[in-house]
């Protein structure tokens, strides 16, 4: 059974500070890994998904990174906002969508 | 990115009685739908995988005569929970995968449910 694990659980910075979130899988024979956003009560928004056979994948101020055979993702968002501020979550994809717990950001004005 | 809607966004029932769900994709066809359910303060959990035109798959622990899955066509697919008590209050979410479910994933805004 896939467990995936996210650390920290939150993250309190100020605002311009760049953000390392970390994720870790323990089945490495995945399809793809996802990143998500969430607000308090909301449905989440897909932020980047990275294939397998994918090492990175940005899109504006975020990158993200999969070593497969070590089972982990960084999620890295530069110059960070108060916008910002929301709960990611990572997903790893062998057909089904395993979630971790979550990193609740908090980027202080 | 492709658009999943859910309905209601939020529902208040008193206990006994039967609340539906809605899941739809706008603009894509979805063979396929995931149901999950959400704790506060805790993370996702799948309930069942809902598949077009066959029964759905249900993970260990749900009851699916508690929670009936349809999925009727290419667009939609329905979440009942049935004599809903309080401890079925949470937050219900699905998904939809574009192009099967190795594919990205997109989001319902989610339904609030609340069992008096």
């Amino acid at each position: 059974k896939q467990e995936v694990t996210q650390i920290p659980a939150a993250l309190s910075v100020p605002e311009g500070e760049n953000l390392v979130l970390n994720c870790s899988f323990t089945d490495s024979a995945i399809y793809n890994l996802q990143w998500f956003r969430q607000d308090p009560g909301k449905g989440l928004t897909s932020l980047l998904l990275i294939q397998s056979s994918q090492r990175e994948q940005t899109s504006g101020r975020l990158n993200a990174s999969l070593d497969k055979s070590s089972g982990r993702s960084t999620l890295y968002i530069a110059a960070s906002q108060p916008g910002d501020s929301a709960t990611y979550l990572c997903a790893v994809n062998d057909y089904k969508l395993s979630f971790g717990a979550g990193t609740t950001v908090t980027v202080r004005a | 990115g492709a658009v999943v809607s859910q309905h209601p966004s939020r529902v208040i029932c008193k206990s006994g009685t039967s609340v539906k769900i809605e899941c739809r994709s706008l603009d894509f066809q979805a063979t396929t739908m995931f149901w999950y359910r959400q704790f506060p303060k805790q993370s996702l959990m799948l309930m069942a995988t809902s598949n077009e035109g066959s029964k759905a798959t249900y993970e260990q622990g749900v009851e699916k005569d508690k929670f009936l899955i349809n999925h009727a066509s290419l667009t939609l697919s329905t979440l009942t929970v049935t004599s809903a008590h309080p401890e079925d209050s949470s937050f219900y979410i699905c998904s939809a995968p574009t192009g099967g479910g190795y594919n990205e994933q997109f989001f319902g805004p989610g339904t609030r449910l609340t069992v008096l």
